[in-house]
């Protein structure tokens, strides 16, 4: 079966560092994207990793491992505008991106 | 400006009533997608396409329906069989491969009164 699991709700404040962990089990494997969606607006690309390990842009940055189906995303001096849910999706087979429900990040001040 | 377009943004259907949503891409691409997407929670797909004239059931295609007759275009029709319509639809296109990820519209909320 297919499933993606990262954590429903996280709060951080402003200026801190926050991470958000995914993992997956799908039936085959050729990178994992993630997303930024704010309330009401489409999501929108942050970042895909098709190999292991860590990739760096900006304030944000997602690692990989795909022996233990396992993503992060990093998020580092945070900023209120950064409240919003993430999405954590595996591209499992062609044309086909399957997505997590996402994680709520508020940012308190 | 290549992008995709999704209309209306807000949409009101009285129950028993199909309504169709509309999606059009300037991008080239080979391959959309339909997806729901509830209050709180991650999107569910309804039906995709990776090629005029063919498209799939997703996970959730039961009272939705579809078709791709350009390469450019791909409208949804929520039929009366769809029990719980009231949700955010999100269209999205990609190269047919998918390795660079989707392209998504603003989305149409979609209401029923």
């Amino acid at each position: 079966g297919q499933n993606i699991d990262q954590p429903t709700e996280m709060t951080a404040t402003e200026g801190a560092i926050v991470q958000i962990n995914c993992t997956y089990q799908t039936s085959g494997f050729n990178g994992l994207f993630w997303y930024q969606q704010h309330a009401g607006e489409a999501p929108t690309f942050l970042s895909y990793n098709v190999l292991d390990g860590l990739e760096e842009k900006g304030r944000f940055s997602s690692f990989l491992s795909r022996s233990k189906g396992y993503s992060y995303l990093l998020l580092k001096e945070l900023q209120m505008k950064d409240s919003a849910s993430y999405l954590c999706a595996v591209y499992s087979s062609a044309s086909k991106i399957i997505f997590g429900s996402g994680t709520r990040l508020s940012i308190r001040p | 400006d290549g992008g995709i377009t999704q209309s209306p943004k807000y949409l009101f259907r009285k129950e028993g009533q199909n309504v169709t949503l509309s999606c059009e891409q300037n991008l080239n691409h080979d391959a959309m997608y339909w997806y729901r997407q509830d209050p709180g929670q991650g999107l569910r797909l309804i039906y995709y396409s990776q090629i005029v004239n063919d498209f799939q059931k997703g996970d959730i295609a039961e009272g939705y329906s579809v078709s791709r007759e350009k390469k450019e275009s791909f409208p949804l029709t929520v039929t009366s069989a769809q029990k719980n319509p009231t949700a955010f639809y999100l269209c999205a296109s990609s190269t047919r491969q998918g390795n660079y990820g989707y392209t998504f519209g603003s989305g149409t909320r979609l209401t029923v009164v």
